[in-house]
């Protein structure tokens, strides 16, 4: 079964440091890789994906993520956050067949506050 | 234009009712879901349709009865409501092996 572990449940940084959220994941083969972000009230806006190729992935808004599968981590980053970044940040995997295939498996969030 | 829309956006009822959250896509996506994310934010599959047809269907009381009428809605229908089933319903969507969409959410609060 697939799982997704988000060591950080609330993490605050000052505008402009850099930032890193961790995402560990169990999966019995290469699984899709997502972050999501929701911001109160909203639905999730998908930030970034990873399916194959380059480990290293772009997203929006400045956001990176990075697949480490020696140690099952897909841990986003982002260089120099701003205030609008505060929000809940949601790690998911995916299965790429099979019969969860199209099921998303979410970690449990972790809440970014932002001081200025 | 609303991509992935819910309705409504907030629904309060009493224990023992039925009721209904529909969702439709904008986007020609050919899959569906639906996620329930409780009070602590955990988020989690409930269903998923592609095209019209049944594929994930977790460990969801039967209470819980979704019905696809074409690929570009998906209903959720639930009775006799609990205290338990409180919490925002997610519908999403997206072609298949692609990311998915999500809806703004449904917050459902029995009393």
């Amino acid at each position: 079964a697939q799982s997704v572990t988000q060591p950080d449940i609330h993490i605050t940084v000052s505008e402009g440091a850099s930032l890193e959220l961790r995402c560990n994941y169990s999966y019995g083969a290469t699984p899709y890789l997502f972050w999501y972000v929701q911001s109160p009230g909203q639905g999730l806006q998908l930030l970034l994906k990873y399916f194959s190729g380059d480990t290293l992935v772009q997203g929006i808004k400045g956001f990176e993520a990075e697949f480490k599968r020696s140690q099952s981590s897909f841990n986003l980053r982002k260089p120099s956050v701003h205030w609008s970044d505060a929000a809940e940040y949601f790690c998911a995997v995916g299965a790429p067949g099979g019969t969860s295939y199209g099921k998303l498996t979410f970690g449990q969030g972790t809440i970014l506050t932002v001081h200025p | 234009d609303t991509a992935v829309s819910q309705t409504p956006k907030y629904l309060v009822t009493q224990m023992g009712n039925d009721k209904s959250i529909k969702c439709e896509q904008n986007l020609g996506h050919d899959t569906m879901y639906w996620y329930k994310q409780d009070s602590k934010k955990f988020l989690k599959i409930m269903f998923s349709y592609n095209n019209k047809e049944l594929i994930i269907n977790e460990t969801v009381p039967n209470r819980f009865s979704p019905k696809s009428p074409d690929k570009a809605h998906l209903n959720l229908h639930i009775n006799s409501l609990e205290l338990g089933d409180s919490a925002v319903y997610f519908c999403a969507s997206s072609r298949t092996g692609q990311p998915q969409h999500f809806g703004d959410g449904t917050r459902l609060s029995i009393l």
